[in-house]
């Protein structure tokens, strides 16, 4: 299966400013996905980011806030911008896999904005 | 639109015991796939087990089994044999592909607690 390099792992980041996630999968895949994981919650998808094309974004997730590359089959960055207290989460990537379990996760950047 | 529902929020369970996590969903799809998740407090995201739709057998890992009955909607997966790593919290999905992407969709989690 593949495995993804997420980074950062954490961050603590000043509100007002924007951070920029990476994601580097080890071959090439056609789906990615972003997730937040707010405080004792479970994952809630962000958007759904396939090559080549403009990001599908969930409801109350909005392009200005969460802007996301995908700019060939192996790597998707997301950025949280303008970031306030409330952004303070995990976010995860995934990827769609061939065979299972298919759907591999980055090990996730945990932010905190302060 | 489809759902995942688990209904523990905590689950406490003695070491060396087995564990069933209760996890039941909602589609109108005939084809789906159901997947479990073990999320430790490191944060990653951690494969389990997977059912597909028209898998007629029960799937099973090493220690985990999924306990499918198609008809009531509900996948529960069983952990056998606890051990104090399995500490953590656990989430069913569903695959859903409402939208045109193959994506998936999370219930509310179960954290476990193993005692020794």
């Amino acid at each position: 299966s593949a495995v993804i390099s997420q980074k950062p792992s954490r961050d603590i980041c000043q509100r007002g400013t924007s951070l920029t996630i990476q994601c580097q999968v080890d071959s090439q895949v056609t789906m990615m996905f972003w997730y937040r994981q707010q405080p004792g919650q479970s994952l809630t998808l962000i958007a759904t980011a396939n090559q080549g094309s403009e990001a599908t974004y969930e409801s109350g997730f909005v392009i200005d806030k969460f802007p996301i590359s995908r700019p060939n089959l192996t790597f998707s960055t997301l950025t949280v911008s303008n970031m306030s207290p409330e952004d303070s989460s995990i976010y995860l990537c995934s990827a769609r896999d061939r065979g299972l379990p298919g759907y591999t996760f980055g090990s996730g950047t945990r932010l905190t904005v302060v | 639109a489809q759902k995942i529902t688990q209904t523990q929020p905590g689950m406490f369970v003695q070491e060396k015991e087995a564990v069933t996590l209760d996890c039941t969903y909602d589609t109108s799809d005939q084809s789906y796939g159901l997947f479990w998740y073990k999320q430790p407090s490191s944060g990653e995201m951690i494969f389990l087990i997977y059912q597909g739709s028209y898998d007629e057998q029960n799937a099973t890992e090493g220690r985990y089994s999924l306990n499918f009955q198609k008809a009531r909607k509900s996948a529960n997966l069983v952990i056998s044999a606890s051990q104090l790593g399995d500490s953590a919290m656990y989430f069913c999905a569903m695959s859903d592909v409402s939208g045109g992407y193959n994506k998936l969709i999370f219930g509310a989690g179960t954290r476990l607690a193993v005692h020794p």
